[in-house]
């Protein structure tokens, strides 16, 4: 039982590329987020999907999309990256709405 | 979903209780109080919510005041390991977690 699998742990990105950020989750959870921490800040909410394929957005949605078209996977999309969007991203599952949350270990994504 | 108020800071001796205060005087009737920590640069880790019950588990105790404005973490006998932020998160049944800035608790020899 793995939890919650981040992956990669580790990117760098120049401006303008693209990329896709993997979450996969192995307890069958329905509920499903991504957010981001930058330095010294609390985690602030990307985008969230309360069931397969369902999404919706959070507090800083712009310039990423997420898709989740298998139960067990959350994937976050990088169209374009920028500098501003240099920082870690976290992944959580829940089961159902009165559960907290399981975390991943994060992904540290730089953009030069 | 209410506002919380946590102290950027606050220090432990080790083997003591660590108590760490959560303002959320607008708190309504149907939102959760759930706490999280985040130790260095790991993913947040659930440590325990309620909702106007005090709550205990193998982690820590949950005190909330009668009037739901307020509540306490309780870690019973601090170690070096839970040095952490830890999140106070005020929320609804079916909304998702905002998280602020947290206290830094320091458990110190």
């Amino acid at each position: 039982n793995a939890g919650v699998t981040q992956t990669p742990k580790f990117r760098v990105l120049k401006t303008g590329q693209s990329m896709t950020l993997l979450c996969a989750q192995d307890m069958n959870h329905e509920y499903m987020y991504w957010y981001r921490q930058d330095p010294g800040m609390g985690l602030r909410l990307i985008h969230y999907s309360v069931g397969e394929g369902t999404t919706a957005k959070g507090e800083v949605p712009d310039g990423y999309n997420v898709s989740r078209l298998k139960k067990q996977n959350f994937l976050l999309g990088l169209e374009s990256a920028a500098p501003s969007q240099t920082s870690v991203y976290f992944c959580a599952s829940r089961p159902t709405a009165n559960y907290g949350y399981t975390f991943g270990s994060g992904t540290r994504l730089t953009v030069v | 979903d209410a506002k919380t108020t946590q102290p950027p800071s606050m220090d432990c001796a080790e083997g003591r209780a660590a108590n760490l205060p959560c303002n959320h005087s607008t708190i309504s009737g149907n939102e959760y109080v759930y706490w999280y920590r985040q130790i260095h640069s790991q993913g947040p880790q659930y440590i325990i919510h309620g909702l106007k019950n005090n709550e205990t588990n193998e982690m820590a105790s949950l005190i909330i005041t009668e009037d739901r404005k307020s509540s306490t973490l309780i870690l019973p006998h601090a170690t070096l390991r839970d040095t952490a932020v830890y999140y106070c998160i005020v929320r609804g049944f079916n909304n998702d977690m905002r998280f602020g800035a947290g206290t830094r608790l320091t458990v110190k020899p």
